[in-house]
């Protein structure tokens, strides 16, 4: 199955930009997705990317797609104290999503 | 308003004691799944439905059921929780299974065992 890896922490000043990282390793993966999660609540969809695609942009958050290296980011412009949360990238196998194990995003004032 | 809705928020249970937990979904999705997601660990598929078609992932404990009655509602069951069962457990929804009808998740419950 997929592997998929993800910085696990990253701390960001409110204002600033915040980029986070995710490898993955099946190349058979036609969607890549981030998802958000605040404490004590489901996945919130964010934005997700045709493997064919290698940029995608939508309001402040803009999704980086290396697919020779597998490496995709989310880049947040303008980080404000409600973006913090913990952030999944998952690729698809079919109807099955491979998660990372989700990074940790701290905004701090 | 919500979209894929869980009920209880949260469940206490005691060990041993058949517990229920439901989900609706006002998407019209012919897809819904089931995931356990333990704490600071990724979301894990349970088992999912294509219509009235069920899906078991291979290494779903067989403590673990579900039915799902109509297109809007699916429920999870655990038939005797053990204390490792303590998780949050999500519900999604998706219009089909391909990767361009991305998952969309409800608010989960939170499980705990007594």
């Amino acid at each position: 199955g997929e592997d998929v890896e993800q910085s696990l922490f990253l701390s960001v000043r409110e204002g600033d930009s915040s980029v986070i990282n995710c490898t993955y390793t099946d190349s058979s993966s036609t969607y890549l997705y981030w998802y958000k999660q605040e404490p004590g609540a489901g996945l919130q969809l964010l934005t997700y990317i045709f493997s064919n695609m290698d940029m995608k942009q939508d309001q402040r958050l803009t999704v980086l797609l290396n697919k020779k290296d597998k490496h995709l980011s989310l880049r947040i412009a303008d980080t404000q104290t409600g973006d913090s949360a913990i952030y999944f990238c998952a690729g698809n196998l079919g109807y099955k999503l491979s998660f990372g194990a989700g990074t940790t995003v701290t905004v701090r004032a | 308003d919500a979209m894929v809705i869980q009920n209880p928020r949260y469940q206490v249970t005691q060990f041993g004691k058949p517990v229920t937990l439901s989900c609706s979904q006002t998407l019209n999705h012919n897809v819904m799944y089931w995931y356990q997601q333990k704490s600071s660990q990724a979301p894990k598929l349970l088992f999912h439905y294509y219509d009235k078609d069920f899906n078991n992932e291979a290494d779903t404990p067989d403590n673990f059921q579900s039915r799902r009655p109509n297109t809007s509602f699916c429920f999870l069951d655990i038939r005797s929780p053990g204390l490792g069962d303590a998780a949050m457990y999500l519900c999604a929804t998706s219009r089909g299974q391909g990767g361009n009808q991305p998952q969309h998740f409800g608010d989960g419950t939170r499980l705990s065992i007594l």
